[in-house]
């Protein structure tokens, strides 16, 4: 089954530290993006990608950075992590070229910061 | 700020009803819509797609779009104690070519046995 992975799916780090979140899908999409959800806030957009040399930021991309690695492949990092970064951290995939805008997500990476 | 409203609840139905969400958005030139189901832990999974106004039904599931009013509705027909979930409606705010999805907050289900 074509899917969308993330790693690690749980990650507890101190504040000051870096990190990396991974995405990897083998759907074959083009365009693939970075979530955070919080309670009470919902689900905002990090930063997005559409092709390996396309990156844009999102709502809310002070304090994380982003890699696309490959078509396949999208990173997403944290320079110096605080504790307001803890959250559960999405990754999805579309597909513009089947005629629709749908998003599918990975299952999540939960990050917590002390 | 282009906005997606939803109802909180929860909203709570006996098992065998309809369960009726509602979603209303504030760009007027939104052209697509969708409803995702997430499970408490777990990453939104996609259940329907919208892009003209009218009804469009997938099972025991009918999305219901009215652009003029900028609402759309999910409703569940037979409702089950599985469908207990938050559901998240989610709006383009833009014309053709936009991108970026637009969540509301969500509203909690449950299905009562």
């Amino acid at each position: 089954d074509a899917d969308v992975t993330q790693t690690p799916r749980n990650r507890i780090t101190k504040t000051g530290k870096r990190i990396m979140l991974e995405c990897s899908q083998t759907k074959g999409h083009d365009r693939m993006y970075w979530y955070r959800q919080d309670p009470g806030l919902g689900l905002r957009l990090i930063y997005y990608s559409f092709d390996v040399k396309d990156i844009n930021k999102g709502e809310i991309s002070d304090g994380y950075s982003v890699s696309r690695q490959a078509q396949a492949k999208f990173s997403l990092s944290l320079e110096s992590a605080i504790p307001n970064q803890t959250a559960l951290y999405f990754c999805a995939t579309s597909d513009p070229s089947t005629g629709g805008d749908e998003q599918f997500f990975g299952p999540g990476t939960r990050l917590t910061v002390l | 700020q282009k906005e997606v409203e939803q109802n909180s609840g929860p909203l709570s139905v006996p098992e065998g009803a309809i369960a009726s969400l509602n979603c209303t958005y504030s760009d007027r030139v939104s052209q697509s819509f969708f409803w995702y189901r997430q499970y408490s832990g777990k990453s939104p999974e996609l259940i329907m797609s919208i892009y003209s106004n009218g009804d469009k039904e997938d099972g025991r599931f009918t999305a219901q779009l009215n652009k003029a009013s900028q609402y759309v509705s999910l409703l569940i027909r037979d409702s089950q104690p599985s469908d207990s979930a938050t559901y998240l409606c989610a709006v383009i705010p833009s014309g053709a070519g936009s991108y970026q999805l637009t969540f509301g907050k969500g509203t909690k289900l449950s299905v009562i046995p």
